[in-house]
This record gives C-alpha cells, structure tokens and sequence, in this order.
C-alpha cells in the first residue's frame, strides 16, 4: 500500500514564524496536494503539483507556498505565520492518470499563537 | 466550479441498523468519486473508488454507487457498527479533488 507521511501530526508555532510542514510519499506518484481543512468549511485546496519543481495554485494559495524538488517531497511552507493559519493540514498523492484514487497523509494538527 | 453537498450533516442510528448516506455534486464531468472516513483529529483513510465508467463498487459491509447523469451518490453501511462511529466524506475528483463537508455518523451500541 502506498504510504504518504506527514512529519509532524501536532505543531505549535509563534506568530511571525516561517513553518515548514513537510509530505513524503513513497509510490512514485506524479501528484501530490495540500489541503487544509476547518470545522464547517471542508476541506480546501491551497496547493498541487504534477511533477517535480512543478506547482500550481489551488482555491487558498494567499499566505502559502510550496516546494518539489523530489518526486516524493511536497513541502508546504507558511511563510509568516499567522493565527488564521491554525487548522489541521492534509496532504495527499495520486498516479498520475487522474482516474485514480487519492492517498492522504494522517494530517498535521497546526497552532498558530 | 463543483459543489459536493453531502446530507444529513449528522446522523445517529442503533448498532445493526442499515444506512444510507448522500452526496450529490453539480459537475457530472468527472474522473472518479471515492468515499473517505475520517476518525476525530486523523487523516483521511480511502474506502471505496469508483472510476466514472463505473457504477457501483463493494467492500465488505459498503457499497458505493455512483450516478454521474443525476450527480448522486450513496454509500450504503450494512448491519452497522459501533465501530463505524466517524465522519465520511465524499469526493469527487476532476483535476482536483473536491470533497462534501462529511456526514458524522455515530452508531449507538
């Protein structure tokens, strides 16, 4: 079974800071996603990206970026912190024949103070 | 843009009871629906696929069906559990994914 692993599952992080959140999949997918998801708002795409050092904008972008310099790494990176960024963050691979089901990662449960 | 609606947002029933939960979604123009459950505080763990060319698919004690031509969809719990207790969400995927806000289900020994 393809694994996706999120480093961290709890985070605690100060206003301001830079925060890496980092994705490793291990089943050579092409895609891999970002999504945050809030009570009552779902689950929301901020980023994805087809190939390596390839990246494109999902619905939430504002306050985010990303990285893929490996096929298997997806980082997500906060670059300044802020307390509306405190949700929980999924991340998530698929082949790359979209017909495909998604795998997710157990999540990393983010608090911004 | 897709809209996922899943109802009832909530639903409680007694331990052995079958059940339906709904999704429907607005855009039929889609590669697959896969059904998701999701404990308190975890990630997504997949239960069923269903590619677009496809109708129905079964696991165990589910069934997902899908109708792209109405934009519905049902999973199906037999003899419920217990352990069955969690959110399930929907997901319809295109070029992205997009999901229902979820069903809480909770089953009531």
């Amino acid at each position: 079974d393809v694994k996706v692993t999120q480093s961290s599952r709890y985070l605690v992080k100060r206003t301001g800071e830079k925060v890496f959140l980092e994705c490793v999949q291990d089943m050579d997918h092409e895609n891999m996603f970002w999504y945050r998801q809030d009570p009552g708002l779902g689950l929301r795409l901020i980023y994805f990206s087809y190939d390596v050092k390839m990246k494109e904008k999902g619905d939430i972008p504002e306050g985010y970026s990303v990285s893929r310099e490996k096929k298997e790494r997806f980082s997500l990176i906060l670059e300044s912190a802020s307390t509306n960024q405190t949700s929980m963050y999924l991340c998530a691979s698929t082949e790359g024949a979209r017909a495909y089901g998604y795998t997710f990662g157990s999540g990393t449960r983010l608090t911004v103070v | 843009k897709q809209e996922v609606t899943q109802i009832p947002a909530a639903l409680s029933v007694p331990e052995g009871e079958n059940l339906v939960l709904n999704c429907s979604f607005t855009d039929s123009a889609i590669y697959n629906l896969q059904w998701f459950r999701q404990d308190p505080g975890k990630g997504l763990t997949s239960l069923l696929l269903i590619q677009s060319s496809q109708r129905e698919q079964t696991s165990g004690r589910l069934n997902a069906s899908l109708d792209k031509s109405s934009g519905r969809s049902t999973l199906y719990i037999a003899a419920s559990q217990p352990g069955d207790s969690a959110t399930y969400l929907c997901a319809v995927g295109a070029n992205n994914l997009f999901f229902g806000t979820g069903t809480r289900l909770t089953v009531i020994p």
